[in-house]
């Protein structure tokens, strides 16, 4: 079936800019996360949603950054007024369940990522 | 989360076994010990996972040391598409355990 989709899979934007990464989660699946990845790093959590409720934001580096999946399925998240320092690859991950007792069972999908930069 | 120690890269040839190994010394009794891998130039993707039991999967073998500070990853026999960064990750079996805490992980170099 249809994996994780991300879109744009690239972005170049000038400093300043506000920019919107789309994620589009594998169907049914309940929990999204957003990761950002430096190169040579491994990907730092960035935000959580289960359903349509952002469980946990406290990755985000700043109040730049934003997200939303309001009817519990596409996720966005936005940058606002884009900084160099905000380069980076930006990826999404869906899972069927989320925390709880059950949490650590359920594996993360994760898309093929947005490479955003910042010029 | 408790902190994992794993070597930078390890290298290994083409259907040969490899033993990733991962240290996790102030491990939890709840922590569950995650593996996930990622290929050049795509998103992680989950390997294996156990608690205390090793376990085995049609991708590897995870090997877990009877007092849970290490483990070791089993590639049984590496092929090419083996080569990726493979990250070890623990997860809390409560409620915060949503998110996946990557290291550094250890590079994979897999030669014909």
């Amino acid at each position: 079936g249809a994996g994780v989709s991300q879109s744009p899979r690239y972005k170049v934007t000038k400093r300043g800019q506000d920019v919107a990464l789309r994620c589009d989660p594998i169907s049914g699946h309940v929990s999204l996360y957003w990761y950002r990845q430096a190169l040579g790093q491994g990907p730092e959590f960035l935000t959580y949603f289960n359903y349509e409720a952002q469980q946990d934001k406290s990755g985000l580096p700043n109040d730049r950054f934003s997200a939303e999946r309001p009817e519990g399925s596409i996720s966005t998240l936005t940058i606002q007024r884009t900084e160099q320092r905000d380069s980076a690859m930006y990826r999404c991950a869906s899972s069927l369940g989320g925390g709880g007792s059950g949490g650590t069972s359920y594996e993360q999908y994760f898309g093929p990522g947005t490479r955003l930069t910042v010029t | 989360d408790a902190k994992t120690t794993q070597p930078n890269s390890m290298e290994s040839n083409e259907e040969e076994p490899v033993h990733l190994p991962c240290n996790h010394s102030t491990i939890s009794g709840t922590d569950y010990i995650h593996w996930y891998r990622q290929l050049p130039s795509q998103g992680p993707e989950y390997v294996i996972h156990g608690l205390t039991s090793n376990v085995n999967n049609r991708m590897a073998s995870l090997a877990i040391a009877e007092d849970r500070k290490s483990s070791t990853l089993i590639l049984h026999r590496a092929t090419l598409r083996d080569a990726a960064v493979y990250y070890c990750i623990l997860r809390d079996r409560g409620g915060s355990n949503y998110k996946l805490t990557f290291g550094k992980g250890t590079l994979l170099t897999v030669n014909p």
